[in-house]
């Protein structure tokens, strides 16, 4: 079965702080996509990345980055000097098997970051 | 470009009463999902369309849930005989694809409260 786990639930930090939120996950398929939202308190669920699992190249975008890992299948998130614009809460999500063509996505429980000026 | 849109944003309802909402879509994406999220967690998985089929159903889909998407554009999610239990955030989210690999745009959700 396929699952997603991050372990943090709260983190607080003060603005300018480096902080990673974690990201584990199970699946037995070989081909598979991951995924961070982030969800600020309006609700919506912004995209931020997806990657494939044959890419394990880290990416960063301006204060964001990411670390994916297949050894210990994990898929973190570092944001670098946290802004008070950061607070929200961060869902890493997995994609069901591709064969399946569905395309659901199964999420974490999220780790709300709450970054103080 | 206008993203995925959701009416309305609130729902308060009673009990045993009917709610329908309504989610537009991405222009042309051709998938659209549902979710559910409940408080403290992350969304989970209701439906999806693929332009107007609805091809897969979540055991979470009860038999007072349904929903459409007609003309393979906007969809609607309805809940019968609301229950307490039904009290979540519903959210759509559109991509374009056919494989299923697709990245998912999300809206704002509905937020619906059943008293």
């Amino acid at each position: 079965a396929q699952k997603v786990t991050q372990a943090q639930t709260e983190i607080s930090v003060v603005e300018k702080e480096d902080v990673t939120l974690d990201c584990v996950y199970e699946t037995r398929d070989t081909t598979y996509y991951l995924f961070w939202y982030k969800q600020p308190p309006s609700g919506e669920l912004v995209f931020l990345i997806r990657r494939n699992s044959f890419d394990e190249q880290n990416e960063i975008s301006g204060r964001y980055s990411w670390n994916f890992q297949k050894s210990t299948s994990s898929f973190n998130f570092t944001i670098t000097a946290s802004q008070v614009v950061d607070s929200a809460v961060y869902f890493c999500a997995l994609s069901e098997p591709l064969y399946n063509q569905g395309g659901k996505l199964i999420f974490g429980q999220g780790t709300e970051l709450s970054v103080k000026p | 470009d206008t993203g995925v849109s959701q009416n309305p944003r609130h729902k308060i309802t009673k009990r045993g009463q009917n709610v329908t909402f309504r989610c537009d879509p991405i222009s042309e994406h051709n998938r659209l999902y549902w979710y559910r999220q409940t408080l403290g967690q992350g969304p989970e998985f209701l439906t999806y369309f693929q332009n107007e089929a609805q091809l897969e159903k979540s055991r979470l889909l009860s038999d007072r849930f349904s929903a459409e998407r007609p003309k393979g554009s906007f969809s609607t999610l309805e809940i019968q005989r609301t229950e307490q239990g039904d009290s979540a955030m519903y959210l759509c989210a559109s991509s374009l694809g056919w494989q299923g690999r697709e990245t998912q745009y999300f809206g704002p959700g509905t937020r619906l409260l059943v008293l």
